[in-house]
């Protein structure tokens, strides 16, 4: 069965970085693509970015451009998602999701457990 | 930006009865638009895409509807386990630049 399994909470201080990593399971990799979201407590859910598992283009919301990267290791199928210069409002559950390729536009079928982050001095 | 607008924050309804969820987008994403379910502690769960198919194992009960710039989400009769909070998110752009609605929270009346 599918499976998106992620990395474990964080605790981090202003200004650090945080790498989330999620591995998938039970398909093939690179046939589906990747979306990152998060969600800050109580809130809602907020699109962080999108990576092509097949090229490794990324593309990233605008007011996390330049801060975020996200990236990917085909040999064990596995996605990350770095944010660097972490602030108090980046404290939220990062989520990957699996994404159907663009030319089957469709929603995100597949979820990870959720990353905790925190970001608190 | 495209900005969805989800009405009403707040639904309460009584198990049996019938819940209409409806999503506003600020421009036309054609039939690009998809319904999440997420309960407490949980992931979000896909249950609509293309505004109106139904994802893998999702019940009849759920129907999705509209295109354009307006749609609606309805659960025939709820059960229990219904009781939730719902996205509606789009997908239309590309290069991507998805946006979710801020949830309606479906409460037991």
């Amino acid at each position: 069965q599918v499976q998106l399994v992620q990395s474990g909470g964080e605790l981090k201080k202003p200004g650090a970085s945080v790498k989330v990593s999620c591995k998938a399971s039970g398909y093939t990799f690179t046939t589906y693509d990747l979306s990152w979201v998060r969600q800050a407590p109580g809130q809602g859910l907020d699109w962080v970015g999108y990576i092509s598992t097949n090229n490794g283009k990324t593309y990233s919301a605008q007011n996390l451009q330049g801060r975020v990267t996200m990236t990917t290791d085909t040999s064990t199928s596995t996605a990350y998602m770095e944010l660097r210069g972490l602030r108090s409002g980046d404290t939220a559950v990062y989520y990957c999701a699996r994404a159907p390729p663009p030319t089957e536009a469709a929603g995100l079928d597949y979820w990870g457990q959720g990353t905790l982050v925190i970001v608190s001095s | 930006e495209i900005v969805m607008a989800q009405s009403p924050a707040t639904l309460s309804v009584s198990p049996g009865e019938r819940a209409t969820l409806s999503c506003r987008a600020s421009q036309n994403v054609n039939n690009n638009l998809a319904w999440y379910q997420q309960k407490p502690g949980q992931a979000p769960r896909l249950l609509i895409y293309g505004a109106s198919i139904r994802a893998t194992g999702i019940p009849a009960r759920f129907s999705g509807s509209g295109s354009g710039t307006e749609f609606t989400l309805t659960i025939s009769s709820l059960q229990s386990e219904d009781f939730a909070v719902y996205y509606c998110q789009q997908y239309n752009n590309w290069p991507p630049e998805d946006t979710f609605g801020q949830g309606t929270k479906l409460e037991i009346k």
